[in-house]
């Protein structure tokens, strides 16, 4: 069984710009969270996606959002990125049915660095 | 509100060694709790998890966790070490409240097994 895949897994952007990054759930997976892990924060949630909506969000500002397709494949966007969103993003997949006892699985994950 | 607290940055050990990383945890209510491995460059590899009944609890790889109510703490062990357990080592807490498949993380505890 395919795990969970991530696409780029490095991007280099400048200030001001906005990227979007790409997540593959396991398959039969229908949870999607998004996670950013950076040296001084540790890892910290984003957002949550189950069966296109967003169930559950973290403490980020407005220029990050995501969304999550029919076929469970979620996408995360980061608007006029700043200094600091270099870090690592990390998505995870679940089946999304067993509430707070699910075992998410995680991605290579995505390597964001803004100049 | 949840968290969890890695009291130690780095723990060094033998190989052939038993290790322990240490993890302790604050929750309101009954704890769903994870341990992941993060390998440089990679994503995090799940575990194990506990989420009721038995205390001890076997993952992947030969590493077990013990879950102790009393003294909030879920610490994660090996009977004998090897050089490849070396990584970085999270300790992680389902919220349960705020919706579904929110992890919340410890710091980290980076694992040194020495030849």
């Amino acid at each position: 069984k395919a795990g969970v895949t991530q696409t780029p897994r490095y991007l280099i952007k400048t200030r001001g710009q906005q990227v979007t990054l790409s997540c593959s759930p396991i398959s039969g997976h229908r949870s999607v969270s998004w996670y950013q892990q950076t040296p001084g924060q540790g890892l910290q949630f984003l957002f949550e996606y189950f069966s296109e909506t967003q169930r559950n969000k973290g403490n980020f500002p407005g220029r990050f959002s995501g969304r999550q397709f029919s076929n469970s494949r979620s996408e995360m966007n980061v608007s006029t990125l700043e200094l600091g969103d270099s870090a690592l993003y990390l998505c995870a997949s679940s089946r999304g049915t067993s509430g707070s006892s699910d075992t998410q699985y995680f991605g290579p994950g995505t390597r964001l660095t803004v100049l | 509100a949840q968290s969890v607290a890695q009291p130690e940055d780095q723990v060094n050990v033998a190989e052939g060694n038993p290790l322990t990383v240490k993890c302790t945890y604050s929750v309101s209510g009954n704890p769903y709790l994870f341990w992941y491995v993060q390998y440089p460059n990679r994503g995090l590899q799940f575990l194990l998890k506990y989420i009721t009944g038995d205390n001890l609890v076997k993952g992947s790889y030969g590493f077990e966790a013990e879950f102790n109510k009393s003294q909030t703490s879920f610490h994660l062990k090996k009977p004998s070490a090897l050089v490849s357990d070396s990584a970085l080592y999270f300790c992680a807490v389902s919220a349960l409240s705020g919706g579904y498949n929110k992890l919340i993380f410890g710091a980290g505890t980076r694992l040194a097994v020495h030849p």
